[in-house]
C-alpha cells in the first residue's frame, strides 16, 4: 500500500465551480503536510502548507484530520488557471512522501 | 534570483555511460534531495542530504550515487545507466528538513537507449 494515495483524476470541473480533492496516509507519525502544483513537464511548487486547524489562502483552503489520516484541499470559484496537477506530500523520519497527484482540468 | 539550477536539462545516453547531472542552488539551503518521476508513480525520492558531506538514501537509491562535497552543490550521478533510469528527474532543496518548503529545480529529462 503506498504511504500517500491520491485519486489521480482527471477532474472535469467547469469555470466557477467548487471542487475538493482528498488525499490519505498511512503513516501516522507523519508531521507536516503540504499541498504542491505542478504545471505540465514543470517543476512542483508549492501551494500551501497544511496545518491541523486548516489554513486558507484566498480561494484555497486545505485541511489536515489527524484521526482519519487524511488532508483535503478545497478550491472555490475554480478558474481556467487553475488546471495543474495537485500532489500531495507528507513528511516521515526527513523524508517527503509524495502522492501521484490529482489532475485537474478546469472547462470554460 | 533565489533558485535552484539542474544540468543539463535534456539528455539522452546510452546503457552503461556514466553521466553527472548537476545541482545547484544559491540559497543557502541545508537540505537537498534528488527526485525522479514516472507516470503514475509520482516523485520517489533518491537520496537526500542534511549537510556538507551528509547523505541518506531515499525510497529509490539503487543504481544513483550523490556528493554534497559543498554547501550549494549535489550532482547526482549515474555510474552505468540502464534504460530503467529514463525518467524525469528534480532536484529540490529547502531551508531545513523535509517540514519546510521545497524548492525544486527545472528538471532533467533523461532518456537512455
Amino acid at each position: 500500500r503506498k504511504e500517500v494515495e491520491q485519486d489521480p483524476g482527471p477532474f472535469n470541473v467547469p469555470e466557477g465551480a467548487t471542487v475538493a480533492f482528498n488525499c490519505t496516509y498511512s503513516n501516522s507519525a507523519s508531521q507536516s503536510f503540504f499541498w504542491y502544483r505542478q504545471d505540465c513537464r514543470k517543476e512542483p511548487k508549492l501551494l500551501m502548507s497544511v496545518y491541523s486547524s486548516g489554513n486558507e489562502d484566498g480561494r484555497f483552503t486545505a485541511q489536515l484530520n489527524r484521526a482519519s489520516q487524511y488532508i483535503s484541499l478545497l478550491i472555490r470559484d475554480s478558474k481556467l488557471s487553475d488546471s495543474a496537477t495537485y500532489l500531495c506530500v507528507g513528511d516521515s523520519n526527513y523524508q517527503l512522501i509524495w502522492g501521484a497527484g490529482t489532475k485537474l482540468i478546469i472547462k470554460p | 534570483e533565489a533558485q535552484v539550477t539542474q544540468n543539463p536539462r535534456y539528455l539522452i545516453t546510452v546503457t552503461g555511460k556514466k553521466l553527472t547531472v548537476t545541482c545547484s542552488q544559491n540559497m543557502n539551503h541545508e537540505y537537498m534531495s534528488w527526485y525522479r518521476q514516472d507516470p503514475g508513480l509520482g516523485l520517489r525520492q533518491i537520496y537526500y542530504s542534511m549537510n556538507v558531506e551528509v547523505t541518506d538514501k531515499g525510497d529509490v537509491p539503487e543504481g544513483y550515487k550523490v556528493s554534497r562535497k559543498e554547501k550549494r552543490n549535489f550532482p547526482l550521478i549515474l555510474e552505468s545507466p540502464s534504460p530503467n533510469q529514463t525518467s524525469l528527474y528534480f532536484c529540490a532543496s529547502s531551508q531545513w528538513t523535509s517540514g519546510y518548503e521545497q524548492y525544486f529545480g527545472p528538471g532533467t529529462r533523461l532518456t537512455v537507449t
